[in-house]
């Protein structure tokens, strides 16, 4: 079936410092990718997202490209802030399933000042 | 535009009691989620719907758990009769099936706690 897989956190480091979350992923089909945030207390919500290979995602100076050829889409970002400090969420979606969303299982995030 | 709504925010049970969490969707929204958080097992979806029909149900924990839509824009996730095992938080998203962007809208979750 199909699955995400992401680095455990918690991932600590400090602000203005280079943040990579690693996910990789096993589909029965060609699949679209995602990546969600959810800050402390509330929903997850879309932060960026690849729908075929190559492509890149980016938003908030977050990136990720979808790469076929290592089954991966690693989130990168050049110099974290203290307000990103959430738990990030590789997702995937095969087209046949409609809508559904199949997660990784998170990646805690704190950046210190 | 108001986001998917979830009710209660919290709610603190003693065992074998009935649980009803309730969601409204997003105006225009035809595809609803129940996704239920915990520290040990992470994000896990429990069922969905489209156009108000059930279309998978596999990740319903077991028969204690039920999920309906009366109507289009609500629905209710029941728990019945509710252990400890199930505290966790639960989460209801909705997104626009037409669409298909796979972009879901997350509630803000209701924290359940079972003593």
């Amino acid at each position: 079936g199909d699955s995400v897989t992401q680095m455990e956190g918690p991932v600590t480091l400090s602000e203005e410092a280079f943040l990579t979350i690693n996910c990789t992923y096993t589909a029965t089909g060609y699949p679209s990718l995602f990546w969600y945030v959810q800050y402390p207390g509330e929903g997850l919500q879309l932060l960026l997202k690849a729908t075929k290979a190559d492509d890149k995602g980016s938003n908030k100076g977050f990136e990720a490209t979808y790469r076929k050829e290592t089954t991966s889409f690693h989130l990168e970002k050049g110099s974290v802030q203290v307000s990103d400090s959430a738990v990030y969420f590789c997702a995937l979606r095969v087209k046949a399933a409609g809508n559904k969303l199949t997660f990784g299982g998170g990646t805690r995030v704190l950046v210190k000042p | 535009d108001a986001g998917v709504i979830q009710s209660p925010r919290h709610e603190v049970t003693e065992m074998g009691q009935e649980v009803t969490l309730r969601c409204k969707l997003i105006s225009g929204h035809n595809s609803l989620f129940w996704y239920r958080q915990t520290m040990m097992r992470g994000l896990e979806l429990l069922i969905y719907f489209n156009n108000n029909v059930p279309i998978d149900d596999s990740g319903m924990p077991e028969d204690r758990f039920s999920a309906k839509m009366p109507n289009a824009s609500f629905s209710t996730l029941k728990i019945q009769p509710s252990e400890p095992r199930d505290s966790a938080v639960y989460f209801c998203a909705s997104s626009h099936g037409q669409q298909n962007t796979g972009e879901l809208f997350f509630g803000e979750g209701s924290r359940l706690t079972v003593l």
